[in-house]
């Protein structure tokens, strides 16, 4: 899997939009972009993932650069519940892209 | 639709027991994985079950152990417990370990505290 590099840590206000950013140079060309966070004490939560084209659900949206070498998570309009870690994960095709590998992630906060 | 539970929530048990961790999979979904989480080793991969065969293992002693059952329920077992295995177990669930299927759903996990 490629390596990503994420910030440590970022602040957001509340009702504000979080923009995560994400790093993964060597990505290739088969593999996906994964977003998964995790609240304190809870288990790690799929928020979304994309290929190369930009993706949205009721979560998030999810922004990848032309040439895939980055890519954005944008939570439109933060609350206080959206703190947590987040992380980047990059992840290939086929059965043993099952094991799911968390690296350091972006401890979010957003604050009143 | 419900999501992945996980019981118990929080267990305390003694060195040298043994200890049976239980998750029910988001309905139709058939793969089940299960994670260790620490502070200090973060995440691993324990193994994944997919129509009630063990598919994927991680490196872990084989005092770790897991079954599935037909109606892709799963449980964990880990016996001889060591202060060691204290830790957040997580299940996770998907449709599938085939290709496309890369959503994986966590339950919010069991927290085992071995004293």
């Amino acid at each position: 899997d490629a390596k990503t590099t994420q910030p440590t840590s970022m602040d957001c206000a509340e009702g504000r939009a979080a923009n995560l950013p994400c790093n993964h140079s060597t990505i290739s060309g088969n593999e996906y972009v994964y977003w998964y966070r995790q609240i304190h004490s809870q288990g790690p939560q799929y928020i979304i993932h994309g290929l190369k084209n930009n993706e949205t659900n009721e979560m998030a949206s999810l922004i990848i650069t032309e040439d895939r070498k980055s890519s954005t998570l944008i939570l439109p309009h933060a609350t206080l519940r959206d703190t947590a870690v987040y992380y980047c994960i990059v992840r290939g095709r086929g059965n043993a892209g099952n094991m799911l590998t968390f690296g350091g992630g972006t401890r979010l906060m957003v604050k009143p | 639709k419900a999501g992945v539970t996980q019981t118990p929530r929080y267990l305390i048990k003694t060195r040298g027991q043994q200890v049976t961790l239980s998750c029910s999979p988001i309905s139709g979904h058939r793969s089940v994985s299960w994670y260790q989480q620490t502070p200090g080793q973060g995440l691993q991969f324990l193994f994944e079950y997919f129509s009630e065969t063990q598919r994927n293992k991680g490196n872990f002693p084989g005092r770790f152990s897991g079954r599935q059952f037909s109606n892709s329920r799963s449980e964990m077992n880990v016996s001889t417990l060591e202060l060691g295995d204290s830790a957040l177990y997580l299940c996770a669930s998907r449709e599938s370990p085939g290709q496309g299927a890369y959503e994986q759903y966590f339950g919010p996990g069991t927290r085992l505290t071995v004293t």
